[in-house]
């Protein structure tokens, strides 16, 4: 069956510039987290929706950076005014509810490259 | 969340056992034990999962202490394609706080 999917699979852009990242969560699955993660390190939780709504986005480094899921299953992270700092892979994962007993199923990620 | 500890590195020969060690002395009682794997270039892979007992699959076994301050995650016989880096995590809540993990090399 299909996995998560994430779309663009790489993103360039300049400083200061806006960008949008896509996750498509496996059908069904409830809950969707977002991660970044910068060379040589771990998966740095961003935020997590139950549903709809963003249970917790303490992840989320500053106000530059927004996530929706609007519909429950498709979820956009944005982020404005880009900065080089921004650059790392973005990890989509989706889970069939957000206890903490279930498996993650992550995309590919997309990576994002600001110059 | 309860922090983990997880040597930086480890070694295996090809269709050797490995057991990859962790340690969560602050693990609190609905924490959750879960192992994750990173491939080159990929995203994060379940493993395995469990919160008291001993558990397997067909991927690895997860054998935890008796007092849960730490686990051990076991590949039965190393392939060269589970080189990669395993994280331990634990989990009481939604969201997964991921540490710098194992980075298994397997040499044939």
């Amino acid at each position: 069956g299909a996995g998560v999917s994430q779309t663009p699979s790489n993103k360039v852009t300049e400083k200061g510039k806006y960008v949008e990242l896509r996750c498509d969560p496996i059908s069904g699955h409830t809950a969707l987290y977002w991660y970044r993660q910068s060379l040589g390190q771990g998966p740095e939780f961003l935020i997590y929706f139950q549903g709809t709504g963003a249970a917790d986005d303490s992840g989320l480094p500053n106000d530059r950076f927004f996530a929706v899921r609007p519909e429950g299953s498709v979820s956009t992270l944005k982020i404005q005014r880009t900065e080089r700092g921004d650059s790392a892979v973005y990890l989509c994962a989706s889970s069939l509810t957000g206890l903490a007993g279930v498996e993650q199923f992550f995309g590919p990620g997309t990576r994002l490259t600001v110059l | 969340d309860a922090k983990t500890t997880q040597p930086n590195s480890m070694e295996s020969n090809e269709e050797e056992p490995v057991h990859l060690p962790c340690n969560h002395s602050t693990i609190s009682g609905t924490d959750y034990i879960h192992w994750y794997r990173q491939l080159p270039s990929q995203g994060p892979e379940y493993v395995i999962h469990g919160l008291t007992s001993n558990v397997n699959n067909r991927m690895a076994s997860l054998a935890i202490a008796e007092d849960r301050k730490s686990s051990t995650l076991i590949l039965h016989r190393a392939t060269l394609r589970d080189a990669a880096v395993y994280y331990c995590i634990l989990r009481s809540l939604g969201d997964m706080r991921f540490g710098a993990g194992t980075r298994l090399t397997v040499k044939p």
